[in-house]
């Protein structure tokens, strides 16, 4: 089935530094990545979809310029925190489309990330 | 470390027929539960969530889930589906205390008109 990496799993960064966070698709490849956000008592939100070789499409409300999503290959989605702020801190998750139905796990196991 | 299970990967039914996909979490504090649904192409949408109250949930698009919290289970049902439901469903659970959410494997629907 379908594997999805995401790295780092958890990380504690300054405020003002940049972080960056990486969603391979291991086994196939996939064309349209998706990165989403959870806060606390909330479903997952859609932050942006990430489509290879072109420009990540954002929701609304999803600052371009801090949040840098970068599909570059088709096995690769990086997402970007960039000046990062304390309010930032959240769980970050990519999924990857991987054609008419997945036959696994195409989430990452997530990115936990603290802004100090 | 708590799991969710989705005991069907894959479902396949006529149009009208009645759905009930499963889910089973095993972490034994508090927990909220969701459905999210994924459609060909598509990013992940929400379907029902549950935090407190009323155990039985409805969601969009005539679906409904029950919590039955003697049985770790958050299932969800729909009494007749439509070809529109063809998808990949997914069940999440994260801790009372934590908004991590742990993702269960996801059941593909598919929906014969």
């Amino acid at each position: 089935g379908a594997v999805v990496s995401q790295h780092p799993s958890w990380v504690i960064c300054k405020s003002g530094t940049s972080v960056k966070i990486e969603c391979r698709s291991l086994d196939f490849q996939a064309t349209t990545m998706f990165w989403y956000r959870q806060f606390p008592k909330k479903s997952l939100m859609l932050m942006a979809t990430s489509n290879e070789g072109s420009k990540a499409t954002y929701e609304q409300g999803v600052e371009k310029d801090k949040f840098l999503i970068n599909h570059a290959s088709l096995t690769l989605s990086t997402l970007t925190v960039t000046s990062a702020h304390p309010e930032d801190s959240s769980f970050y998750i990519c999924s990857v489309e991987s054609g008419s139905f997945n036959y696994g796990y195409t989430f990452g196991s997530g990115t936990r990330l603290t802004v100090v | 470390a708590q799991s969710v299970s989705q005991h069907n990967h894959h479902v396949i039914l006529s149009e009208a027929a009645s759905l009930e996909l499963g889910c089973n979490y095993s972490y034994g504090g508090t927990v909220n539960l969701f459905w999210y649904v994924q459609y060909p192409g598509q990013h992940l949408q929400l379907l029902l969530k549950y935090f407190s109250g009323d155990p039985l949930v409805k969601g969009i698009k005539g679906f409904e889930a029950e919590f039955i919290k003697s049985k770790f289970s958050f299932n969800l049902r729909k009494p007749s589906v439509q070809w529109s439901d063809t998808a990949e469903y997914f069940c999440a659970v994260t801790p009372g205390g934590s908004y991590i959410p742990t993702f269960g494997r996801g059941t593909s629907l598919i929906v014969h008109p």
